[in-house]
């Protein structure tokens, strides 16, 4: 079956630190990768999406994604956090090709952003 | 941001009772989805319109309905609302259904079923 799993359900870390949210995929089939940022009280916004090529993504806000299809993996990263970057962040997956957009999503990562 | 609306914002309503949660664009956009958002869960799709009164299901669409009589517009009923059904709902907008779009969603509805 297809999933998506995100590792880690909240991530404290503090302002100007790096982070890595971990996000892993299950599939046969090839695969569109996304992730997406839910600020409080608001809707999910775009991040930044692989879709072929390069395997390094770079995304809005300073983040960046690398896709790794031995390891199946995702992970967003960002070399320094901002108070504004708390937030929860979702990955999701499209699995294979052709008209069918089913946009699977991992459960969520709370990113805490200290002072 | 992509214009997309929804109302009510917030509701509190009793269990039985008939519920509509809309979803307006102004995109023009052809597909529009609705997703529910439950802690743990991420979102699951609930229903999705690939055009005017043209509709299908998703994985969690059991005591849900839908229609769509304008592009514009679609509309989630829950027919008798349960408890289970206490969640916070996202519409979402997309020009084409394939698997390399991006989705567009809309501020969110937060529902409390007592």
């Amino acid at each position: 079956a297809q999933s998506v799993t995100q590792l880690d359900s909240q991530v404290p870390v503090f302002e100007e630190a790096p982070v890595e949210l971990r996000c892993n995929y299950s599939s046969s089939v090839s695969v569109y990768l996304f992730w997406y940022v839910q600020y409080p009280n608001q809707g999910l916004q775009l991040l930044l999406k692989y879709l072929s090529g390069s395997t390094l993504v770079k995304g809005i806000n300073g983040f960046e994604a690398e896709f790794n299809k031995s390891q199946t993996s995702f992970h967003l990263r960002k070399p320094s956090v901002h108070i504004s970057d708390t937030a929860e962040y979702f990955c999701a997956v499209s699995f294979g090709s052709g008209n069918t957009g089913k946009l699977i999503f991992g459960q969520g990562t709370t990113l805490q952003v200290k002072p | 941001d992509a214009g997309i609306t929804q109302s009510p914002r917030h509701k509190v309503t009793e269990t039985g009772t008939p519920v509509t949660l809309r979803c307006h664009q102004t995109e023009n956009h052809r597909y529009m989805y609705w997703y529910r958002q439950d802690p743990g869960h991420g979102l699951r799709l609930i229903h999705y319109s690939y055009g005017v009164k043209d509709t299908d299901k998703g994985e969690v669409s059991d005591g849900y309905s839908v229609s769509r009589s304008k592009t514009e517009d679609f509309l989630l009923t829950l027919e008798s609302a349960t408890s289970s059904q206490t969640s916070v709902y996202f519409c979402a907008i997309s020009e084409n259904r394939v698997s390399t779009d991006t989705q567009y969603f809309g501020p969110g509805t937060r529902l409390t079923v007592l």
